[in-house]
């Protein structure tokens, strides 16, 4: 069975950053690319980054630009988030999920951060 | 764009059949057929209920259909059921190799 796990989450203030983790199984994880997706509350799902299987390419969307990082670590099965320069609008439900025939076929129940003084 | 263009709200009573469109541009929509749509209900994660325009995945019931022409894509859910009552939203990869999600649909089931 496909698990994506997410961790990391919590409150931050402005500024500050935090790094979300996400443990995958059930699958050969290293044959995957891998997607961040967020959902502020009571907003619609946005698309945040992707990273290659073997995590030689990855891309982001506009607005993170320059703050975030997407890393993966194949021997343990995850992939990071590192978000630095944090603001009150990154506040949001954030989402592993996994790539598959240009789809996200499998999703975590995402791990909430939050951007407060 | 920041999002893709999708209908706030649909409603159809059930067993009648309702299409949600989705609207981008030839940027995205109209680019390739990586069209996919997600069915999320309140607190939850979201589920692949069709991708590559039209392709169902395992599991999901051929109730659901998807289509697209130009640059705007669509998915029909016929019979409607109560327990089709959710947030649905379409995604398209884009020119700029990143992907867009649309806008989200609330479907109501009278």
């Amino acid at each position: 069975e496909v698990q994506l796990v997410e961790s990391g989450g919590g409150l931050v203030q402005p500024g500050g950053s935090l790094r979300l983790s996400c443990v995958a199984s059930g699958f050969t994880f290293n044959n995957y690319w891998m997607h961040w997706v967020r959902q502020a509350p009571g907003k619609g799902l946005v698309w945040v980054s992707h990273i290659k299987t073997d995590g030689t390419t990855t891309t982001y969307a506009d607005f993170v630009q320059g703050r975030f990082t997407i890393s993966r670590d194949n021997a343990k099965n995850t992939v990071y988030l590192q978000m630095n320069s944090l603001r009150d609008d990154d506040t949001a439900v954030y989402f592993c999920t996994r790539g598959q025939n240009g789809a996200r076929d499998f999703w975590g129940q995402g791990t909430l951060v939050t951007v407060s003084s | 764009q920041s999002a893709l263009t999708q209908p706030d709200s649909v409603s159809g009573s059930p067993g009648q059949s309702i299409t949600i469109s989705c609207t981008g541009t030839s940027s995205d929509v109209g680019s390739d057929n990586s069209v996919s749509w997600y069915q999320q209900y309140p607190g939850k994660a979201p589920k692949l209920m069709i991708y590559q325009v039209s392709i169902r995945p395992s599991g999901v019931s051929s109730r659901f259909s998807g289509s697209k022409s130009g640059n705007t894509a669509s998915l029909t859910i016929s019979g409607l059921q109560a327990e089709d009552e959710a947030d649905y939203y379409c995604c398209s990869h884009t020119t700029r190799i990143t992907y867009l999600f649309g806008t989200g649909t609330k479907v109501t089931v009278l």
